[in-house]
């Protein structure tokens, strides 16, 4: 069966400092992977999405960024840490190689607070 | 570009009560319309998926209808349980890539 490991769970970082947030799926190959941020009374916003080792699509401009360095791993990145970048990160992944009418599955989120 | 909207925001009911969540897109060109539950702090867990070509999917006490016409999609929750309180999410999956557009929610609380 697949899995989809995200951590940490929650981190605090000062504003200014990097980020690496990681995501991992097990039990598929080629899924399109999806990173979400989560932020109260605002719902769920796609950041990122790829479908394709190195293949990365950007849906907002923001000071964060993604990696996809092998097939079922996925990066979360930022240089600097802003404070509007708090918020409950997520990370996503649905089958790839099939278009159209597979399920989405999610981790179990990443509560980031910059301070 | 796609909006989805869940009416109402949050809902209290006594347990056992039927109800029914409302979700609508304003774009009915859609792969796939998915319902997710999310408890407190937690991820999402996928509920039903509804194919662009399906009328209706059913899960245990679970029953999500889809409307593509008028770009409406309902989840119907039978009898429904204190354990059932949780935020539902509706997403309409867009494009190749199968991007979600997610609706806001509605938080479920139900009383025993």
């Amino acid at each position: 069966s697949q899995t989809i490991h995200q951590w940490p769970a929650t981190l605090v970082q000062p504003v200014g400092s990097p980020l690496s947030l990681e995501c991992t799926v097990e039990g598929t190959s080629n899924p399109n992977l999806y990173w979400y941020r989560q932020a109260a009374g605002r719902g769920l916003q796609l950041l990122f999405y790829s479908v394709g080792i190195g293949q990365i699509s950007s849906e907002v401009p923001q000071n964060l960024s993604a990696s996809r360095p092998q097939d079922r791993q996925f990066i979360l990145s930022s240089k600097k840490l802003l404070l509007s970048d708090s918020g409950f990160y997520l990370c996503a992944w649905s089958g790839g190689g099939e278009v159209g009418n597979t399920e989405a599955f999610f981790g179990q989120g990443t509560r980031l607070t910059v301070v | 570009k796609q909006e989805v909207t869940q009416i109402p925001a949050a809902l209290s009911v006594p347990e056992g009560e039927n109800l029914v969540l409302n979700c609508s897109f304003t774009d009915s060109a859609i792969y796939n319309l998915q319902w997710f539950r999310q408890d407190p702090g937690k991820g999402l867990t996928s509920l039903l998926l509804i194919q662009s070509s399906q009328r209706e999917q059913t899960s245990g006490r679970l029953n999500a209808s889809l409307d593509k016409s008028s770009g409406r999609s309902t989840l119907y929750i039978a009898a429904s349980q204190p354990g059932d309180s949780a935020t539902y999410l509706c997403a309409a999956a867009q494009g190749g890539s199968e991007k979600l557009v997610f609706g806001k929610g509605t938080k479920l609380t139900v009383n025993p």
